[in-house]
């Protein structure tokens, strides 16, 4: 079944920009979703239909796609963002959803 | 926006039925511009979409528990549930039911999640 794939962990230094990448082959047909999760607590959407961002998610978390690949940038990386993130997305014939394997943030 | 909240046994057993409700409110779960989901999480693991159904019972599961897994909706209770059969203790899990919204466009936007209710199979 269809797959999306992220690196498991990535760790930048306060104030740097955090780049987290997520792959998949229907990527250039269906649109992608992002996650926060923190210890603890249920999932929050930072980023819905490639590169929107909800209300309430701070400006600093942009997403954009390129062929198979999106990606979660996060500008400016405060403490606060120390969490788990996971994209998600549909396969080709969008009958079902799936999520990256996720990826854990480290701010040093 | 749509508050969900899950219920069920925290517990049970090997082999058996695993079954959960999730009770909407605020909104209606006959609104058209929603999809009802479960997503689950192993204890130290990644998200799981377990599947989805619409108010008028039409569902779609994820292919590696589609042999396993029903979801119902009860529009009378504002209510949806999940049946998975057969369990292990690989199904032990945070157990989440989500509402995903679509705009007139048939764009998924946004989610709302329930808190999550952890259930443990046991031998």
């Amino acid at each position: 079944s269809y797959e999306l794939t992220q690196p498991p962990s990535v760790s930048v230094y306060p104030g740097q920009t955090a780049t987290i990448i997520c792959s998949g082959d229907a990527l250039p047909k269906q649109l992608a979703y992002w996650y926060q999760q923190k210890p603890g607590q249920a999932p929050v959407q930072v980023i819905y239909k490639d590169d929107e961002r909800p209300s309430g998610i701070p400006e600093r978390f942009s997403g954009s796609s390129s062929g198979t690949t999106v990606t979660l940038t996060i500008s400016g990386v405060q403490a606060e963002d120390e969490a788990d993130y996971y994209c998600q997305s549909a396969d080709y014939d969008t009958t079902y959803w799936v999520f990256g394997g996720g990826t854990k943030l480290t701010v040093l | 926006q749509v508050q969900l909240q899950e219920s069920g046994p925290g517990l049970v057993k090997a082999s058996q039925t695993l079954s959960l409700t999730c009770t909407v409110s605020s909104g209606s779960i006959s609104n058209s511009d929603y999809y009802w989901n479960w997503i689950r999480q192993p204890p130290g693991k990644g998200l799981e979409w377990i599947g989805y159904i619409f108010y008028t019972g039409r569902t779609y599961y994820s292919p590696s528990l589609k042999s396993r897994v029903s979801l119902s909706v009860d529009t009378s209770k504002n209510q949806f549930s999940l049946n998975l059969k057969s369990v292990t203790a690989a199904d032990t899990a945070v157990y989440y039911c989500v509402s995903y919204y679509y705009d007139k466009g048939g764009y998924r936007l946004f989610d709302s999640w329930g808190q999550g209710t952890l259930v443990t199979v046991s031998s």
